[in-house]
């Protein structure tokens, strides 16, 4: 398995401002995604990450909004451009396992913007 | 990917089996079954996929219709700390991997 740290664990932010949000994994790996997890309800995904590539992001997500970088195999960040209320969730990343058949989880950053 | 249907709850006693059923009517050839949970304020967790035989790990075991076309997941002695939402997606694998989770199942384990 791999063990994934996220920072920050949580914050509060003022609308307009920016979060850049740390994803670092213990080990190398191809595939990174970053969801998002609004107040009650489930996941949704919001791009995928390989290095030395271009993040993909689906619909609804757009480059401006949530950049992305993934400047090595063990590191990604996922930034919250000018913050509106509606931003308010829970960011997690995860990556794909060895056997490249699970994921695995951060435990997440809990975005308040006010 | 196929979408999935699971009941909204459901509840067993702690130290019974829990079965959470599923079903993907229009899962395609290539897509596995997956099984994650998410315990409360945690990041999900996997459990277990399987393709079309039956498979058991260390957490659960996955029995998959002989038509592919619903699932279900058993936790032979639920515990406590098996209170979470399972979510049951279908997917690809490997690069084509997307996890698409639906509302998912809450399980709650009683005393």
């Amino acid at each position: 398995s791999a063990v994934i740290s996220q920072k920050p664990s949580r914050d509060i932010c003022q609308r307009g401002t920016s979060l850049t949000i740390q994803c670092q994994v213990d080990s190398q790996v191809t595939m990174m995604f970053w969801y998002r997890q609004q107040p009650g309800q489930s996941l949704t995904l919001i791009a995928t990450a390989n290095q030395g590539s271009e993040a993909t992001y689906e619909s609804g997500f757009v480059i401006d909004k949530f950049p992305i970088s993934r400047p090595n195999l063990t590191f990604s960040t996922l930034t919250v451009s000018n913050m509106s209320p509606e931003d308010s969730s829970i960011y997690l990343c995860s990556v794909l396992g060895p056997s490249s058949y699970e994921q695995y989880f951060g435990p997440g950053t809990r975005l308040t913007v006010t | 990917d196929a979408k999935t249907t699971q009941p909204t709850s459901m509840d067993c006693a702690e130290g019974r089996a829990a079965n959470l059923p599923c079903n993907h009517s229009t899962i395609s050839g290539n897509e596995y079954v997956y099984w994650y949970r998410q315990i409360h304020s945690q990041g999900p967790q996997y459990i277990i996929h399987g393709l079309k035989n039956n498979e058991t790990n260390e957490m659960a075991s996955l029995i998959i219709t002989e038509d592919r076309k619903s699932s279900t997941l058993i936790l032979p002695h639920a515990t406590l700390r098996d209170t979470a939402v399972y979510y049951c997606i279908v997917t690809s694998t490997g690069a084509n991997s997307k996890l698409t989770f639906g509302k998912g199942i809450t399980l709650s384990v009683r005393p």
